[in-house]
């Protein structure tokens, strides 16, 4: 099946640098990817959309220049968390439809775990 | 609006025994739904869709639109069953909605 993969699989970093998270579709091209945040014990929450060659598209609340998303290619999304706080502290997690396998079907990455000091 | 609502953070049944795990939703439109699963240190995955209607791994999932409800059942569990699952809605453009999901333990 296809595979999506997320790097790094965690990182910590200080308060107030950036960190880049890359989403991969390995054996598929992607059009559209999904960013996801999961705090502990919670849900997922649908951050904002990836369109490959186009400007990404946030929900209701999410800060686009505190995330920025930069899909470039079809097999690669990436989100960066500028001027990272404690507060931003989650697990993020993408998601690629593969648009042969017809349907609505999403294939998740691992996530990765951001945690700030 | 959209929202998926899983009554249950925990259920625990014995092996043998019959499973159903609840979600509900409300949704303005003509939904499609998924039940996804999450098995320990795993991604999340596709369990099943409302649409396919079909089986897997012993599970189905009826779409009750009276009742918005979107309930999934296995009438014999089996300890690899244990894991976290997580009803989701579609709101279009494949943007899902998900549940709080509910975490599985299949007892033996």
């Amino acid at each position: 099946g296809a595979v999506v993969s997320q790097h790094p699989s965690w990182v910590i970093c200080k308060s107030g640098t950036s960190v880049k998270i890359e989403c991969r579709s390995l054996d598929f091209q992607a059009t559209t990817m999904f960013w996801y945040r999961q705090f502990p014990k919670q849900s997922l929450m649908l951050m904002a959309t990836s369109n490959e060659g186009s400007k990404a598209t946030y929900e209701q609340g999410v800060e686009k220049d505190k995330f920025l998303i930069n899909h470039a290619s079809l097999t690669l999304s990436t989100l960066t968390v500028t001027s990272a706080h404690p507060e931003d502290s989650s697990f993020y997690i993408c998601s690629a439809r593969d648009p042969t396998s017809g349907g609505e079907t999403q294939y998740f990455g691992p996530g990765t775990r951001l945690l700030v000091l | 609006a959209q929202r998926v609502t899983q009554p249950e953070k925990l259920l625990s049944v014995f092996k043998g025994a019959p499973v159903e795990l609840k979600c509900n939703y409300s949704y303005s439109g003509s939904p499609e739904l998924f039940w996804y699963v999450q098995y320990s240190r795993q991604r999340l995955q596709l369990l099943l869709r409302h649409i396919s209607r079909e089986s897997i791994k012993g599970f189905t999932a009826d779409l009750n639109k009276g009742e918005t409800s979107f309930h999934l059942k296995k009438p014999f569990a089996q300890e690899e069953d244990s894991a976290m699952y997580y009803c989701a809605l579609s709101r279009g453009a494949q943007k899902l909605v998900f549940g709080q999901g509910t975490r599985l333990t299949i007892n033996p």
